[in-house]
């Protein structure tokens, strides 16, 4: 089982970039990165997905190394209304294989931007 | 649409009651999803539906129940709950094989 550790919390200032690493040592060779994002009282939204080097989209990047066992979340500029959990999740994406490693949130990383 | 709709967003019940989450969407997703999230928690996952068959039982108490009437609608059924099952209920939907979850707001729940 592919078990992600994250920290717990982290502070970054507003226009700062921020990356949150997430470990996952005993990923699969079919596995993802997916990375969320929730506020109080909502429901978690996706930010992106990887499977290896790097994937950008118009909010985040990711960073995949070589040997998949950690990944970054990259936050470029960030404002008060990132403040926010963000959690790291690995699996095969795979509903028929009866897993749900994909589908199973860590601990979870509290992101606080202070003005 | 891009929306996954629940409702009601608050339910109050005693320990005797019966009641019902809904969740729908228009998406045209084939996989929806249960979740329980209680306070300063991530959330857990309970069920899951593809093609409108249950496919992930996360070994979930039998007082919650879910039903899948058709491939927009996810029901979760609640009977005889406890006060450790207040909590905020997820639903989520995705396509088969897709990374990505829409999630709706929720459904806060409180047992007396």
């Amino acid at each position: 089982l592919a078990k992600t550790t994250q920290p717990i919390s982290m502070d970054s200032y507003e226009g700062q970039e921020v990356n949150i690493t997430c470990s996952h040592n005993n990923i699969a060779t079919n596995d993802y990165i997916t990375w969320y994002q929730q506020f109080p009282s909502q429901g978690p939204r996706f930010i992106i997905q990887g499977y290896k080097t790097k994937v950008t989209n118009e909010v985040a990047s990711l960073f995949i190394p070589a040997d998949r066992k950690s990944s970054t979340l990259s936050l470029p500029r960030v404002s008060l209304s990132d403040t926010a959990v963000y959690y790291c999740l690995v699996g095969d994406n795979l509903i028929s294989s009866g897993s749900a490693r994909q589908l199973t949130f860590g601990s979870g990383t509290q992101l606080t931007v202070l003005p | 649409d891009t929306e996954v709709t629940q409702t009601p967003k608050h339910l109050v019940m005693g320990m005797t009651n019966k009641k019902s989450l809904k969740c729908e969407q228009h998406m045209g997703h084939r996989a929806m999803y249960w979740y329980k999230q209680k306070a300063k928690k991530p959330p857990e996952l309970m069920f899951v539906y593809s093609y409108e068959k249950l496919s992930i039982n996360e070994s979930v108490p039998s007082r919650f129940s879910p039903e899948c009437p058709n491939s927009s609608l996810l029901n979760l059924h609640l009977h005889a709950l406890q006060p450790e099952d207040s909590a905020l209920y997820l639903c989520a939907s995705s396509h088969v094989g897709a990374g990505e979850l829409f999630f709706g707001e929720g459904s806060r729940l409180t047992v007396l």
